[in-house]
């Protein structure tokens, strides 16, 4: 159990839905990243936030977005759902307490199909 | 461009034997990397990670080698389990410019009894 912690585990919506996956960090972490990992792909990074701040951007869609509250977890949004958006997204969270451990822990992961 | 490559996409190896498993990066300015096992329906878990400043880190039965002028690592597993069998994924950083770690495609490994 790495201590992230996400739901919902699974979710099923249709095409243009907009959808709210959760992701509660490792106690005293203050960075929190998301990842979308398609069929056979690799974890295509999309976005990171630290103590509640945009830190870093990747390859999100403009559909999507998130956010981090002063409790410290974690939000992504998804909205205009497409079938292609079906994956597996996973949050992970790392830098306890500003110590500056790179190393990311991984929750389990929330699959999203779109149909 | 994939900027962290794992161009093997599966490895079968036999119970008690060396596993090696390979990533190469283009990107110069990396300077931290890392190893994580994946099994079916959970998460990535750190496995063991390497500096730019070393050439080599072990942790039990896991070894990471880097070779920054080849711009490649490999991690060895010895002896390999059948526990081991797992998709296993190279991430890169290239620290001095944040936490965005680039991650590889992954590759299979089986480990046969």
């Amino acid at each position: 159990d790495s201590g992230v912690t996400q739901t919902p585990k699974h979710l099923i919506t249709a095409t243009g839905q907009r959808v709210t996956l959760r992701c509660s960090p490792r106690s005293g972490d203050l960075s929190v990243y998301w990842y979308q990992q398609s069929l056979d792909q690799g974890l295509q990074f999309l976005i990171q936030y630290y103590n509640g701040e945009e830190r870093a951007k990747g390859n999100i869609l403009e559909r999507f977005s998130a956010q981090q509250f002063p409790d410290l977890h974690s939000e992504l949004n998804l909205s205009s759902l497409e079938l292609g958006d079906s994956a597996l997204y996973f949050c992970a969270s790392s830098d306890p307490s500003g110590t500056g451990s790179y190393e990311q822990y991984f929750g389990p992961g929330t699959r999203l199909t779109v149909t | 461009d994939q900027q962290v490559k794992q161009n093997s996409p599966s490895l079968s190896v036999q119970e008690g034997r060396i596993s090696i498993l390979n990533c190469d990066y283009t990107n110069s300015m990396f300077d931290y990397f890392l190893w994580y096992k994946k099994y079916p329906a959970e998460g990535p878990t750190f496995l063991i990670s390497i500096s730019s400043i070393k050439d080599k880190n072990e942790d039990g039965r896991f070894t990471v080698f880097l070779n920054k002028s080849a711009k490649h690592l490999s991690l060895h597993i010895v002896p390999s389990q059948p526990g081991d069998s797992a998709v296993y994924f190279c991430a890169a950083s290239a620290r001095n410019y944040g936490q965005n770690f680039v991650f590889g495609p992954g590759t299979r490994l089986s480990v046969l009894p």
